[in-house]
């Protein structure tokens, strides 16, 4: 049964210092989407790639967060310097072009 | 703009009883649409997907939901609800030539009495 992981799991921080969230898609889908989710904002696109190229990214701040893919078994969600307004889930989820995406579990930040 | 709604944030129904989710849309174009729903600390599992063709569509764990084109909405019933189905459930709509991208409504927490 093909799934989404995501590492860490649970992050707790302290303001200020870089977070590192890592996802791998399912083999084979060719599009990773990174989400937000916090109470008040509910679920927020933060950027997507297809075939490991940006399409997307307008929903970041770019000042402190960055998006990668570093090969097809790998995105990459970096917060650097982290502030307490980042404290959320961060879901990655995969998919194939315009199809289902399938999320994974999510990472719990906490930044103090 | 291009946005979701479900207009209940909050629904609590009794175990055995019906049940029926909305979602509405506003779209430019024939939007694609899926629901999900979350279990506490869980992601975001497919419950079903509309594409194209019939508007009626079968999930996942006994949901339905129908796709009407006219009052732009796609709403989500179960005749027969279950403890385990108390849950919050989000219904996404995309567009086609928009790269997959999908717009989330805010979600409907359903809750279940015994």
């Amino acid at each position: 049964d093909a799934r989404v992981t995501q590492t860490p799991r649970h992050k707790v921080t302290e303001m200020g210092q870089e977070v590192t969230m890592r996802c791998q898609p399912i083999l084979g889908h060719n599009t990773v989407f990174w989400y937000r989710q916090t109470m008040m904002q509910g679920l927020e696109l933060l950027a997507y790639f297809r075939n490991r190229a940006p399409l997307d990214d307008s929903g970041m701040p770019k000042d402190r967060f960055s998006a990668e893919m570093p090969d097809a078994t790998l995105a990459t969600l970096k917060i650097q310097p982290s502030e307490p307004r980042d404290s959320a889930v961060y879901f990655c989820a995969s998919g194939l072009a315009e199809e289902t995406q399938y999320f994974g579990p999510g990472t719990r930040l906490l930044v103090l | 703009a291009q946005s979701v709604t479900q207009p209940d944030i909050h629904i609590t129904v009794s175990e055995g009883a019906s049940l029926e989710l909305r979602c509405n849309y506003s779209y430019g174009a024939t939007p694609y649409l899926f629901w999900y729903v979350q279990s506490p600390g869980q992601g975001l599992q497919l419950l079903l997907k509309y594409f194209s063709g019939d508007t009626l569509v079968q999930g996942i764990k006994g949901f339905e939901a129908e796709f009407k084109r006219s009052q732009s909405s796609f709403n989500l019933r179960k005749p027969s609800v279950h403890w385990s189905d108390a849950a919050e459930y989000f219904c996404a709509v995309g567009r086609y030539n928009q790269g997959g991208k999908l717009i989330f409504g805010q979600g409907t927490e359903l809750s279940v009495k015994p």
